[in-house]
This record gives structure tokens, C-alpha cells and sequence, in this order.
């Protein structure tokens, strides 16, 4: 079956710091790749796709490649804000079984001033 | 668009008794898919439809659970005697699918606890 990894939070960084949250993935077909972001007291966003290998999604100066060759899917983002603290969600889909969403553990990212 | 909205967004109950939530999804949109998520983790698929026809249910979806969209508009989702163990968040997300891949856009989720 399907299924994602994400590393492990808390991740804590300094305001303008460079960020990288690792995603890995195991899929039986050829998925599209999501990040989510969850900021507190809210529901889920999505913050940025790809939909096949080697295409880049960005969005709000994060970026991340789909890298089929080492099934990965890291989100980056050269400095990061307070604003950006919030739980990241790594997660994949495939549009032949259903499209349903198969999510990682979740990445909280806390900036401090 | 107004967003995908869900109601209640809390709900408090005991264990045993029944409850119901619903989903209005993004007018237009086909697809609709239920989720569950319990704190620190990731949300887990539990059913889908499109239009009305309900096409895939989760192993997780025990037969206490049982999932509804009569006019391929709104959807209900019922839990019948209810569990501790069924304390979790509820998500609903809405789609546009002409057959392809499709983005996913979620509510703010239903907050179940079961005393």
C-alpha cells in the first residue's frame, strides 16, 4: 500500500533561518505529491503540489520537487518567518484508486523571534 | 466560493449515544471525502463519493460508522454508539474531477469527544 514519511518535530528555528522538512513516500503507481500546512486553531491548506517527476511546486517561498528517482518530496524555504509556525503535511494521491489522500505523521515547525 | 463548511465544529457527547455531522462541500464541486484525524497525527481516509454514489469506504469505517450524500450536495456522516476511542477530529474535503488528479480543499473539521 501507499504510504508517507515524514521526519520528525518539533523542528525549531531561528526567524530567516532556512528551512528543510524531509518527505519520503512509497507508492504502487505514479502519485501526485501535496504539502499541507495547519496553523493553529485552523483546518487544513493546501500549500503546494506537483503532479508528476521532476516538477516543482512553490508557493508562499516554499518550494518542493518531486524527485521520483529517490521518492522524495522535501519542502524548503530560505528563511522562514514567525508566521510560518504551524504543523506541515506531507501526503500523496492517485488519481486511478480514488484520489483519497494518504498522509505522513505531520512536522511541526516553531520559529522563535 | 465560500470554502468547505462543517457543522458542528465541536461536539461533546457520552459514550453510547449517536451522533451526526455535516459537510457542505465547494458548490460544483463532485467529489467528496470524509477523514479522520487524532491528535499528533496525520488524517486518515475514511470514505469518498462522487456525486451521490458512495465508491470506496476505509477499513476503518466499522459498521457503527455510515456515510451519506442523497443529492451529490451536502454530506452526513453518522457514528451510532458511540466509542472513546472515536474522539478525534472529523475532516471533510471537496474536489473537482473530470477523471484525473484533483486537489483536495478541507473544512475546519468537526472536534468529536466521547466521554
Amino acid at each position: 500500500g501507499n504510504s508517507v514519511t515524514q521526519m520528525e518535530g518539533p523542528v525549531t528555528l531561528s526567524e530567516e533561518a532556512f528551512l528543510t522538512i524531509n518527505c519520503t513516500y512509497t507508492a504502487t503507481g505514479y502519485p501526485s505529491l501535496f504539502w499541507y500546512v495547519q496553523y493553529p486553531g485552523e483546518g487544513l491548506q493546501l500549500l503546494l503540489k506537483a503532479t508528476k517527476a521532476d516538477d516543482k511546486g512553490s508557493n508562499k517561498g516554499f518550494e518542493a520537487t518531486y524527485r521520483k528517482e529517490t521518492t522524495s518530496f522535501h519542502l524548503e524555504k530560505g528563511s522562514v518567518q514567525v508566521s510560518d509556525s504551524a504543523v506541515y503535511f506531507c501526503a500523496l494521491s492517485e488519481y486511478n484508486a480514488g484520489n483519497m489522500l494518504t498522509f505522513g505523521g505531520g512536522t511541526r515547525l516553531m520559529v522563535k523571534p | 466560493d465560500t470554502g468547505v463548511s462543517q457543522d458542528p465544529r465541536h461536539k461533546i457527547t457520552k459514550r453510547g449515544q449517536n451522533v451526526t455531522f455535516r459537510c457542505d462541500p465547494i458548490s460544483e464541486h463532485n467529489r467528496l471525502y470524509w477523514y479522520r484525524q487524532t491528535l499528533g497525527q496525520g488524517p486518515e481516509f475514511l470514505t469518498y463519493f462522487q456525486n451521490e454514489a458512495q465508491l470506496e469506504k476505509s477499513r476503518l469505517l466499522s459498521d457503527r460508522f455510515s456515510a451519506e450524500r442523497p443529492k451529490g450536495s451536502f454530506s452526513t456522516l453518522e457514528i451510532q454508539r458511540t466509542e472513546q476511542g472515536d474522539s478525534a477530529m472529523y475532516l471533510c474535503a471537496s474536489s473537482f474531477t473530470s477523471g484525473g488528479e484533483d486537489t483536495q480543499y478541507f473544512g475546519p473539521g468537526t472536534r468529536l469527544t466521547v466521554l
